[in-house]
């Protein structure tokens, strides 16, 4: 397995623009996270699947944004209407069972909203 | 507020030195405690962590040491050397968090040859 893959790494949209991200987990894992890192802040707790279940959602993650794992495997994060304060790095962990030492994080999308 | 915290933007060490990188929480039902590396254009990499029933995890050149009555901890890193240099994370969770990490802003460390 080669870890947590995610598409694209860069993505450049305009504004009012709708972007779509994907990440690929490490297949044993049936937990997979999003969140999303700004300039000089650490990564920030977006939302979270087990399996194909969106079980928890942080305040952070507006109604612009969804996330689905439809099919329990990869999951996609769209954001509709993109402004520019949505420029950030979107990454993307998996784990198993929420197991903490195994928790393994993708490369990232750097979204840019001009 | 912030529940995680570490207050050093920025470390600069000579490499063979030792690195200290130091992180406060306030959340008192935190119960588990990892530190991140990162390298620019890459994700978090886990290096170390700590469960609250101990007070200090060792992995080679890297030590951790949890002070639970300060609600602290720091990464010692012996001996520093130059492939060190990178943005360290520090993170918490508690044992209903289903594996969600509350994180600092890094401290960005610099190791000179």
């Amino acid at each position: 397995d080669t870890g947590v893959s995610q598409d694209p790494r860069h993505k450049i949209t305009k504004r009012g623009q709708n972007v779509t991200f994907r990440c690929d987990p490490i297949s044993e894992h049936n937990r997979l996270y999003w969140y999303r890192q700004t300039l000089g802040q650490g990564p920030e707790f977006l939302t979270y699947f087990q399996n194909e279940a969106q079980l928890e959602k942080s305040r952070l993650l507006s109604d612009r944004f969804s996330a689905e794992r439809p099919k329990g495997s990869f999951s996609t994060l769209e954001i509709q209407r993109t402004e520019q304060g949505d420029s950030a790095m979107y990454l993307c962990a998996s784990s198993f069972l929420g197991e903490l030492n195994g928790y393994t994080f993708g490369s990232g999308t750097r979204l840019t909203v001009v | 507020d912030q529940q995680v915290k570490q207050n050093s933007p920025s470390l600069s060490v000579q490499e063979g030195r030792i690195s200290i990188l130091n992180c406060d929480y306030t959340n008192s039902m935190f119960d588990y405690f990892l530190w991140y590396k990162k390298y620019p254009a890459e994700g978090p990499t886990f290096l170390i962590s700590i469960s609250s029933i101990k007070d200090k995890n060792e992995d080679g050149r890297f030590t951790v040491f949890l002070n639970k009555s300060a609600k602290h901890l720091s990464l010692h890193i012996v001996p520093s050397q130059p492939g060190d240099s990178a943005v360290y994370f520090c993170a918490s969770a508690y044992g209903g968090s289903q594996g969600n990490l509350i994180f600092g802003k890094g401290t960005k460390l610099s190791v000179k040859p």
